[in-house]
């Protein structure tokens, strides 16, 4: 049983272009993260979410929103997507903040 | 084989030797380290953990290194199978923040 859940695995789209990736979590967490992993496996937070609440918010664009409907998900939304925007999204959850995070299985993402 | 995860980021070790990976960290606040190993196409996997009350946990054939004066993590892996091949992360947490900082990764190639 997957625990943390992304699709797609791979989205290969075009400059300018909207999308979405999603993430479910089976682990009862009450906190749930997005992490982008650029070429050089550079891991670096996005946003967290705990209980559905927004918690951290990093410098992004405001092309990427993030929206969790429930507990267990934490969608990414991506707006005008550009060149720069290519890279590995992970998805994470956690009990809470002070504790060990759980991933995903990433998602490649290419724009061209 | 030793290497500091800022300046070699590679490390080639041969099975069944021991292996140590280093790594600095930056905020002395940090009270929660974690090791993550992360395989070519997956997402990070929880190694071990490490609070700041203590300078050294075991796993199975795993040995986190805690020393704070310096700033200082390690990993020992005992005994180094194929299967240890990957990309190795640390990650600290605290001091007010609410999120996991991640090293730059040091890559571990396990030589039959």
């Amino acid at each position: 049983d997957t625990a943390v859940s992304q699709t797609p695995k791979y989205l290969v789209t075009q400059m300018g272009n909207d999308k979405s990736i999603k993430c479910e979590q089976n682990l009862g967490h009450d906190t749930m993260y997005w992490y982008k992993q650029d070429s050089k496996k550079f891991l670096k937070i996005m946003f967290s979410y705990n209980n559905k609440e927004l918690i951290i918010n990093e410098t992004v664009p405001n092309r990427f929103s993030p929206k969790s409907p429930d507990k267990a998900h934490l969608n990414l939304h991506i707006n005008s997507l550009e060149l720069g925007d290519s890279a590995v999204y992970f998805c994470a959850s956690s009990p809470d903040h002070g504790s060990e995070q759980y991933f995903g299985p990433g998602t490649r993402l290419t724009v061209t | 084989g030793e290497s500091v995860g800022l300046h070699l980021p590679t490390l080639s070790v041969q099975e069944g030797d021991n292996s140590i990976i280093n790594c600095a960290y930056s905020n002395s606040a940090s009270d929660y380290f974690i090791w993550y190993k992360q395989e070519s196409g997956k997402g990070p996997q929880f190694i071990i953990d490490i609070r700041s009350n203590m300078d050294k946990r075991q796993g199975q054939r795993v040995t986190v290194l805690l020393n704070k004066t310096v700033k200082h993590l390690s990993l020992q892996i005992a005994a180094t199978q194929p299967g240890d091949s990957a990309v190795y992360f640390c990650a600290e947490l605290g001091g007010g923040a609410q999120k996991l900082v991640f090293g730059q990764g040091t890559r571990l190639t396990i030589n039959p």
